[in-house]
């Protein structure tokens, strides 16, 4: 079982509406989860990070956690053709010290 | 102004070959990490420094070397190049081990190896 996992899609929204993408991870000992957006070719970069249960906005993003059911998601909203990306889910596990990724899930947003 | 940058971009080579990847970053971070993202894009942890100290070491060939010559340069070595070390290298910092409470990583602009 991946520590991380991720749906690779593409998952394909109209511009405009809501993307969500999910994320779940095995190990209970994860403390801090991590979304990060990576366009073809180029290096990820981090979009949001969530430590706690709930929800964390940040403009058109919001992070869900629910430790519990070890589930993490992304809700883009009012998507553009500019977030088409892969989305990278992290998880940090204190006790390795390291950050794990999952595989990542391909964004496109249709005109 | 490049926060994390590396060299060379592109690296192409024969089997059999040792080539070097460096990375700087001038964040002032005390951590700094190699990450190989292979060609279905998954990226995995390779080494990990802090403040020059190997805290991370996965299981990796140890073909593969990392050397920090101080906490802001961490290089990675690797000899004998295989087929299957073709990859993505991205070379990644941040201000405390990974994963505290506002720690971020930030990823440099990655090396593309090809082996022949």
């Amino acid at each position: 079982q991946k520590e991380v996992e991720q749906n690779s899609g593409p998952l394909s929204v109209p511009e405009g509406a809501i993307a969500s993408l999910n994320c779940t991870y095995s190990d209970r000992g994860s403390q801090s989860f991590f979304w990060y957006r990576q366009y073809s070719g180029k290096s990820p970069e981090l979009i949001m990070s969530i430590y706690s249960n709930g929800d964390k906005e940040d403009g058109r993003f919001t992070a869900q956690l629910n430790k519990a059911s070890q589930y993490v998601s992304l809700l883009i909203r009012d998507s553009q053709p500019s977030d088409s990306a892969t989305y990278l889910c992290a998880a940090y596990t204190g006790t390795a010290s390291k950050l794990t990724f999952g595989t990542g899930t391909r964004l496109q947003v249709t005109l | 102004d490049t926060a994390v940058s590396q060299t060379p971009k592109y690296l192409v080579t024969q089997m059999g070959n040792d080539k070097s990847i460096k990375c700087e970053q001038n964040l002032g971070h005390d951590t700094m990490y190699w990450y190989k993202q292979d060609s279905k894009k998954f990226l995995k942890i390779m080494f990990s420094y802090n403040n020059k100290e190997l805290i991370i070491n996965e299981t990796v060939p140890n073909r593969f070397s990392p050397k920090s010559p101080d906490k802001a340069h961490l290089n990675l070595h690797i000899n004998s190049l295989e087929l299957g070390d073709s990859a993505v290298y991205f070379c990644a910092s941040s201000q405390i081990a990974s994963g505290a409470s506002t720690d971020t990583q930030y990823f440099g602009p990655g090396t593309r190896l090809t082996v022949l």
